[in-house]
């Protein structure tokens, strides 16, 4: 059952332009989570928001959470090539707290 | 290195034939987890370990079995093995101290049958 969807599947961008994209899930979460994986590897924990917070940084990323919308966003500012890689949402499974549901992940190209 | 190793990185199987992939986690983790990867598929659950002891089916478990040896070891069996078990796996750990859940990935194992 896919919890998490992310929007667009890919995304294509300058260098030093901001990149956002976007995560819907379907049913009442606690937390969210976002991870980053570069081609040929393991996938790279990048943040986690609460359902109590609205909006997390860390570093050039910052994510909003609107579980009104059951929405997320990841916005990374000002990107360089080496933010190149897809970028997955994950959500705990309706089934189990200790079980995340991934989306397909949006693939972001950042051009130099 | 702290984190999570899997073997083999690579491997070919005929159809019918078994293998187990090995996953061991140094990070003290309670929980453990193994994930395919295919094509606009996104990753897939197949089986997880919520601690030592016990182990939970996931998404897609048809055709896998799984052990959970001891704390850090968590390995994942294909009894015999069918083209449509051709994928990338990923094991994973997490621990929910200090109410994180967030998961550290293996390097992935590329399984081809054929």
């Amino acid at each position: 059952s896919q919890q998490g969807e992310e929007d667009p599947q890919a995304l294509s961008i300058q260098e030093g332009e901001n990149a956002t994209m976007n995560c819907s899930y379907k049913t009442s979460i606690n937390n969210l989570q976002w991870y980053r994986q570069n081609s040929g590897r393991g996938l790279v924990h990048l943040i986690l928001i609460r359902s109590n917070e609205r909006e997390k940084h860390s570093g050039r990323l910052r994510v909003t959470l609107d579980t009104s919308k059951k929405s997320s966003s990841l916005l990374i500012t000002a990107s360089r090539a080496a933010d190149t890689a897809s970028y997955f949402c994950a959500a705990p499974s309706t089934s189990g707290t200790y079980k995340y549901i991934f989306g397909t992940g949006t693939r972001l190209k950042v051009l130099a | 290195n702290a984190g999570v190793t899997q073997t083999p990185k690579f491997q070919v199987l005929k159809t019918g034939q078994s293998m187990t992939l090995q996953c061991a986690q140094d990070m003290n983790h309670n929980s453990m987890y193994w994930y395919r990867q295919d094509p606009g598929m996104g990753l897939r659950l197949i089986y997880y370990s919520a601690s030592e002891g016990t182990t939970d089916k996931g998404e897609v478990p048809n055709g896998y079995n799984v052990s959970r040896l001891n704390k850090r070891e968590f390995s994942l069996r294909l009894e015999s093995a069918a083209p449509s078990q051709t994928s990338v796996y990923f094991c994973a750990s997490s621990s929910k101290d200090r109410g994180s859940y967030g998961y550290t990935f293996g390097s992935g194992t590329r399984l081809t049958v054929v």
